[in-house]
């Protein structure tokens, strides 16, 4: 099915452990962007990319890290991991209409 | 400073009621989506609007698109349980942003009872 598959869906960490989010998008999209969702806060953008090979900051970047080595996947790094960054995790791939958004991870640091 | 601002936050009404949410902002928006979220899912595109005035529908819900491009309204006619869920706006095209990058609102969540 196309879309914007990501995983894991759960994960738990331990702080200062290092893990890596995968987003994959079958749909042939240029712009991938990784957004956290917290509760009263919406969603704020942390890094995206504009193409294969390319990124950027976004208004949350601190404490992460993207790669896009392909243009189907766009990672979502954290080096070592903090409570604040307990929060759902949202990628997104853009059509020429809006955003297309996989299902998300919940992500708890302890 | 949230450039969007979406109004209520939160909304519970009765089964065939009418409502509307509105979303606000002192910038301009080339476009405007509205998204709905429903739990342990993402969000999912509703409508985009384009064109100040512009009003669309879809079933029941109408969505209209502020004469200045600074607002939109998403108007629900008849709520049924399943409109339930978490509505959230988002502007693209504002002057000085990002290519492609859309601003979102914090949402409103909206709970129908049967």
């Amino acid at each position: 099915n196309a879309g914007v598959t990501q995983t894991p869906k759960f994960r738990v960490l331990k702080t200062g452990q290092s893990m890596t989010l995968l987003c994959a998008q079958d749909m042939n999209h240029e712009y991938m962007y990784w957004y956290r969702q917290d509760p009263g806060m919406g969603l704020r953008l942390i890094h995206y990319s504009v193409g294969e090979g390319t990124t950027a900051k976004g208004e949350v970047p601190d404490g992460y890290n993207v790669s896009r080595l392909k243009k189907q996947n766009f990672l979502l790094g954290l080096e070592s991991a903090a409570p604040s960054q307990t929060s759902v995790y949202f990628c997104a791939s853009r059509t020429n209409y809006g955003y297309t958004f996989g299902s998300g991870t919940r992500l708890t640091v302890v | 400073t949230q450039l969007l601002e979406q109004s209520p936050q939160f909304l519970s009404i009765q089964e065939g009621e009418n409502l509307t949410v509105y979303c606000n902002s002192s910038s301009v928006f080339s476009s405007l989506q509205w998204y709905r979220q429903e739990p342990g899912e993402g969000p999912v595109l509703l409508v985009t609007v384009v064109t100040g005035g512009e009003v669309k529908k879809l079933k029941r819900l109408t969505f209209q698109f502020g004469d200045a491009r600074k607002d939109s309204s998403l108007h629900i006619t008849a709520a049924q349980p399943g409109d339930t869920g978490l509505y959230l706006c988002a502007g693209g095209g504002n002057r000085g942003s990002t290519l492609g990058r859309l601003y979102f609102g914090r949402g409103t969540q909206l709970t129908v009872w049967p």
